[in-house]
């Protein structure tokens, strides 16, 4: 079956723009992550949606960054006034459950000049 | 807090050697899981297995296992007889059960194995 979409595979922006970045998981899975992997950070937690539950947006960098997901599918990250620091590739995960094993998307490439 | 360490950057080998990657972790949860990725370099993240704290059991899947002790919380990954396709960063990773399932990773090693 269809593993989990992103899009768009890459972004190139200038700073101070916003960016939306998309993610379709795997159809049946209640369980959505978003994940940052950069050069200095390594993968990061951002946020995680279950359901209609209350996401965790414990790893969110800053007020900058946002994410819903809509009809408990597909979800948006939004980054208003991208900085250069926010330049990483984005990773979208998915699974049946939480503490089941996510899969991945082959990630967003976010360039901010 | 919960914290995992890979104190190998980087490891390369011949082909046909055998190679353990290490990966130690930190939690105070009783019930966790401990999982290994691995990220070719096409980028995308690849699951290769879960085990949950209470199944100290080792696991064998072909020319990969992987031997978890809780004694020395250490979750390491042997790969026998390594082939060229096996290069890749591989990263371990720790769940929580006190916390939303988000994956705390490694910071990767990454294997070069050459012909």
């Amino acid at each position: 079956g269809a593993g989990v979409s992103q899009s768009p595979s890459n972004k190139v922006t200038e700073k101070g723009k916003d960016v939306e970045l998309r993610c379709d998981p795997i159809s049946g899975h209640t369980a959505l992550y978003w994940y940052r992997q950069s050069l200095g950070q390594g993968l990061e937690f951002l946020i995680y949606f279950q359901g209609n539950s209350a996401p965790d947006k414990s790893g969110l960098p800053s007020d900058r960054f946002s994410a819903e997901r809509t009809g408990g599918s597909v979800s948006t990250l939004t980054i208003q006034r991208t900085q250069q620091e926010d330049s990483a590739v984005y990773l979208c995960a998915s699974s049946l459950w939480s503490r089941e094993p996510q899969h991945f998307g082959d990630g967003t490439r976010l360039s901010i000049l | 807090a919960q914290k995992v360490t890979q104190a190998q950057t980087e490891i390369s080998v011949v082909e046909k050697e055998d190679v353990t990657l290490d990966c130690v972790y930190e939690t105070r949860d009783t019930t966790y899981y401990l999982f290994w990725y691995k990220q070719p370099p096409s980028g995308e993240l690849v699951f290769l297995i879960r085990r949950n704290s209470f199944d100290e059991q080792n696991e064998i899947s072909g020319r990969y296992s992987w031997n978890f002790q809780k004694s020395t919380s250490s979750f390491n990954f042997t790969i026998t007889a390594s082939q060229v396709v096996d290069s890749a960063v591989y990263f371990c990773a720790l769940s929580e059960e006190s916390n939303t399932g988000k994956l705390i990773f490694g910071q990767g090693t990454t294997l070069q194995v050459k012909p």
